[in-house]
């Protein structure tokens, strides 16, 4: 079964430094991966996803990007994080479900971010 | 694109009764509706669907009823217990596709009372 990796748990960063956040996948090939984020007591905001290596698309604009080097590695970064990026980062991989007849998604355990 | 709109933003209840949540989709062409439940500080668990080929769906004390008429559907716990209390999400997609993605509510605050 796949198995969602998130790195770091937990980010204290100071405003306008860098930020590299980084998701990897087992027990899959190919899958589709996902960014997204969770401000403290808010919904879940679909940042990017990815179909494959080197193919992003991004949901909202903002001082965020993502990038795919490997099939299974998913990061997410920002040259210069701002105090609203705070927030619980989650990575998810879309996965078929066996017997329903179609596919999920499923989410790491993500990290959880402060920028002061 | 595909809206979906989530009610109530929190609920309370009292341990034993139960609890229902509802959302409605914008997209006739969405066919598959998870619910997620998230923990204080966890992530979200996927803990039931329905795909549109059926109306309604049980597991134990949960299920989730789909109404594609309305473009409707619900989460019912029965005989909620302190464990159920969380935010729980409801989600919809077209499914299948390279270009696959769900829209999620903005979720349910849910207390169950002792």
């Amino acid at each position: 079964s796949q198995t969602i990796h998130q790195w770091p748990a937990t980010l204290v960063q100071p405003v306008g430094s860098p930020l590299s956040l980084e998701c990897t996948v087992e027990g899959t090939s190919n899958p589709n991966l996902y960014w997204y984020r969770q401000a403290a007591g808010r919904g879940l905001q679909l940042l990017f996803y990815s179909v494959g290596i080197g193919q992003i698309s991004s949901e909202v604009p903002q001082n965020l990007s993502a990038s795919r080097p490997q099939d299974r590695q998913f990061i997410l970064s920002s040259k210069k994080l701002l105090l609203s990026d705070s927030g619980f980062y989650l990575c998810a991989c879309r996965r078929v479900l066996r017997g329903s007849g179609g596919d999920t998604q499923y989410f790491g355990p993500g990290t959880r971010l402060t920028v002061l | 694109g595909e809206n979906v709109e989530q009610h109530p933003s929190t609920l309370s209840v009292q341990e034993g009764d139960s609890a229902v949540i509802k959302c409605t989709y914008s997209d006739s062409a969405s066919n598959y509706f998870p619910w997620y439940k998230q923990e204080l500080g966890k992530r979200p668990q996927l803990i039931i669907d329905i795909r549109s080929n059926v109306g309604e769906k049980k597991d134990q004390r949960i299920a989730v009823t789909l109404n594609k008429t309305a473009k409707h559907f619900s989460l019912h716990i029965t005989e909620t217990q302190p464990e159920d209390s969380a935010v729980y999400f409801c989600a919809a997609s077209r499914g299948g596709g390279s270009n696959y993605k769900l829209t999620f509510g903005k979720g349910t605050l849910l207390t169950v009372n002792p």
